[in-house]
């Protein structure tokens, strides 16, 4: 079975400029999260959504920051206008949401580096 | 204020030694997870423990979830190059969502 696909695997920007990183979570999975890993703060949690429906948002550095799931195959992370202090790597990752502990078991893509010069 | 500290940060060992990591909070969790990321790629799940002083094997790996379930550690026995890596713990506080605060990490390398 295919694991969380995230495009593209590096993406490099000028500031200003609107990014589109996208992700399909494994199937069946109704939980999607999106991340964003840098070394000064680590792993944060930007969005995450339920049945394509988004759930907490609260992690969105900004308007600047948008996120859609308009299917249960697909869902976009938007910077429009991108900034230098947005570098970082992005991570999709799907769950199923079911069984005691194991609903929170994460299941990660491999990342988009992000670089905006 | 960092919900999940892990210690060390940073730990570079010889190839054969032993190691343990740690993940400490002061808020109880209701299931925790330790993942592994190497360089370039997303983390990977490695275990998930969910009773309080919990004890799982993954070959050499041990991992135990502390009595009050407000830490819990990493033991890898005779490190292998392959142990090389960010490990990172991961809580969740139940509620019903499915959101989990994520720790600070330790880095380990494993010299041949």
């Amino acid at each position: 079975d295919a694991g969380v696909i995230q495009s593209p695997r590096h993406e490099v920007t000028e500031m200003g400029q609107e990014v589109t990183l996208r992700c399909k979570p494994i199937s069946g999975h109704d939980y999607l999260f999106w991340y964003r890993q840098t070394m000064m703060r680590g792993l944060e949690l930007l969005i995450y959504f339920n049945n394509n429906v988004p759930i907490d948002d609260s992690g969105m550095p900004e308007d600047r920051f948008s996120a859609k799931m308009p299917n249960a195959s697909f869902s976009t992370l938007k910077i429009q206008p991108s900034e230098p202090r947005d570098s970082a790597v992005y991570f999709c990752a799907s769950t199923t949401g079911r069984g005691v502990g194991r609903s929170y078991e994460q299941y990660f893509g491999p990342g988009t580096r992000l670089t905006v010069t | 204020t960092q919900l999940l500290e892990q210690s060390p940060q940073f730990l570079s060992i010889q190839e054969g030694e032993n190691l343990t990591v740690y993940c400490n909070s002061s808020s109880v969790f209701s299931s925790l997870q330790w993942y592994r990321q190497e360089p370039g790629e997303g983390p990977v799940l490695l275990v998930t423990v969910v009773t309080g002083g919990e004890v799982k094997k993954l070959k050499r790996l041990t991992f135990q979830f502390g009595d009050a379930r407000k830490d819990s550690s990493l033991h890898i026995t005779a490190a292998q190059p392959g142990d090389t890596g960010l490990y990172l713990c991961a809580g969740d506080q139940s509620g019903g969502y499915q959101k989990v605060t994520f720790g600070t990490g330790t880095k380990l390398q494993v010299i041949p």
